[in-house]
């Protein structure tokens, strides 16, 4: 049973740029959660999806941030116009249906984003 | 709002030493309550939880119970090894409203030597 898949582990961009981060949630799961971790820093939450259905985006950056949960594919957390202040680990976690959640969440191991 | 907050790192503690990091919360009602565990290069892995006051979660020789009089939840192991280290992240769910929005502490970094 494959965990939540993260990709890419790494990603270099330069100024400008756009990021876009891919998150495959656990199997039976629909709740997909991202969170960002500066250096030396806590998990921040950044926004809650359902399939297709943004229910918690308080976290997020009100410009150049934007997150998407299609019915089909992976979860995409999308950055435009890179800043150097972006770079960090942003995490995506996975959590079964409310019926069936303890309340824990399963991470994936992280997607490293660098802007040079 | 909701908040956790954790004992500053890094603790250096040699092998087989006791193993205490604080974890203090403020939330209304009676969250749900966690111990993550990050080794270098992973995501966060669960390490124990506890859902209710008095409740005591245990894992791998770590415990921690919840005390609901002093709002804490306080991660202790008798005997570490080299193994364990890495950061430890105390974390709160609501008990109302969005589903496992979680509340992270900022983190307490372990590290174990011979």
């Amino acid at each position: 049973n494959a965990g939540v898949m993260q990709n890419p582990r790494h990603l270099v961009r330069r100024r400008g740029q756009e990021a876009r981060l891919r998150c495959s949630p656990m199997k039976g799961h629909s709740h997909v959660y991202w969170y960002r971790q500066l250096p030396e820093e806590g998990l921040k939450f950044m926004v809650y999806l359902q399939k297709e259905n943004i229910i918690d985006e308080s976290g997020m950056p009100k410009e150049r941030f934007s997150a998407e949960f299609p019915k089909e594919g992976p979860s995409i957390l999308r950055i435009q116009q890179v800043v150097r202040g972006d770079s960090a680990a942003y995490f995506c976690a996975s959590s079964p249906p409310a019926s069936g959640s303890t309340g824990e969440l399963f991470f994936g191991e992280g997607s490293r984003l660098t802007v040079l | 709002g909701n908040s956790v907050t954790q004992m500053e790192g890094p603790v250096t503690l040699s092998e087989e030493a006791f193993l205490t990091i604080n974890c203090t919360y403020t939330a209304t009602g009676y969250p749900s309550l966690f111990w993550y565990v990050q080794y270098p290069g992973e995501g966060l892995q669960l390490l124990l939880k506890a859902t209710k006051a008095d409740d005591k979660g245990s894992n791998k020789g770590f415990e921690a119970t919840y005390r609901k009089e002093t709002t804490s939840f306080h991660l202790e192991k008798g005997s570490v090894q080299v193994s364990d280290s890495a950061v430890y992240f105390c974390a709160l769910r609501p008990s109302t409203g969005t589903a496992s929005k979680l509340t992270f502490g900022t983190g307490t970094r372990l590290q174990v030597t011979l």
